[in-house]
C-alpha cells in the first residue's frame, strides 16, 4: 500500500512564525503536491514537484515554499504566517505514467492566530 | 467562473437509495475525468477515472461523462451508510501538464 505521511495532524502557530511541513511517500513516485483545502473551495494547487530539486508554482504560490532535497521528501514552508493561511494542508504524491491517480496524505490542520 | 463547478450539498439519503453526484466544468480541453472520496479527517482516495465520454461501471458505483454538455456524474446505487464521505470531482487535460482541477466536493450523509 502506498503511503503518504505528514508530519503533523494538528498545528497551531503564530502570525509571523515560519512554519515548516512535511510530507514522506514511500513509492518512489517522482511527482509530489502540496494542496490547500478550504471550504467552498476545494483543493488548491500551491505547488508541485517533477523531480528531485525541481519545483513549479501551482495557483496560490504567493506566500509559501518548498523544498525537495530527496525524492521520498517534499516540505512546504510558510515564511511569514498569517491569518489566511489557517487551512487544511494535503500532501499527494503520485508516478508520472499515468498521470491519474495521486495519493494523498491524512492532512494537517493548520491554524494560525 | 471556476473551472470546475460541483454542489457542496449537503446530500442526506436514506440507505439503498440510488445517489447522483455531478459536476459541470468550463474547460473543453479536459480529457480524464476523476471521482475522489474523502472520508472524515482523512485525505481523498480515488475511487474511478473514465477518459472521455462514455460510461464506466465498477461495482455499485457508475460514473458518466457528458462531454458535449461538459457534466459529469457519479451514480451509486444501493447506497450504504459506509458510502457517508465527501467526493470531489477532479479533472485534466494531461498535456504534459501536471495539474488536476478539483470540485469543491459534495458531502454526502447515508442514514441507515
Amino acid at each position: 500500500d502506498v503511503k503518504v505521511t505528514q508530519s503533523s495532524r494538528y498545528l497551531v502557530k503564530r502570525t509571523g512564525e515560519k512554519v515548516f511541513l512535511e510530507c514522506v511517500q514511500d513509492m518512489d513516485h517522482e511527482n509530489m503536491f502540496w494542496y490547500r483545502q478550504d471550504p467552498g473551495l476545494g483543493l488548491r494547487l500551491i505547488y508541485f514537484s517533477y523531480d528531485v530539486k525541481m519545483k513549479e508554482k501551482g495557483d496560490i504560490p504567493e506566500g509559501y515554499s518548498v523544498s525537495r532535497e530527496k525524492k521520498e521528501r517534499f516540505s512546504l514552508i510558510l515564511e511569514s504566517a498569517s491569518t489566511n493561511q489557517t487551512s487544511m494542508y494535503l500532501c499527494a504524491s503520485s508516478y508520472t505514467v499515468p498521470l491519474l491517480e495521486q495519493y494523498f496524505g491524512p492532512g494537517t490542520r493548520l491554524t494560525v492566530t | 467562473q471556476k473551472e470546475v463547478e460541483q454542489d457542496p450539498g449537503p446530500l442526506s439519503v436514506p440507505e439503498g437509495a440510488i445517489v447522483s453526484l455531478n459536476c459541470t466544468y468550463s474547460n473543453s480541453a479536459f480529457q480524464y475525468f476523476m471521482w475522489y472520496r474523502q472520508y472524515s479527517r482523512k485525505g481523498p482516495e480515488l475511487l474511478m477515472y473514465t477518459y472521455s465520454s462514455g460510461n464506466k461501471e465498477d461495482g455499485r458505483f457508475t460514473a458518466q461523462v457528458d462531454k458535449s454538455s461538459k457534466y459529469i456524474s457519479l451514480f451509486i446505487r444501493d447506497s450504504q451508510p459506509s458510502d457517508s464521505a465527501t467526493y470531489l470531482c477532479a479533472m485534466s487535460d494531461y498535456t504534459g501538464g501536471f495539474k488536476t482541477i478539483f470540485g469543491a466536493g459534495t458531502r454526502l450523509f447515508v442514514k441507515a
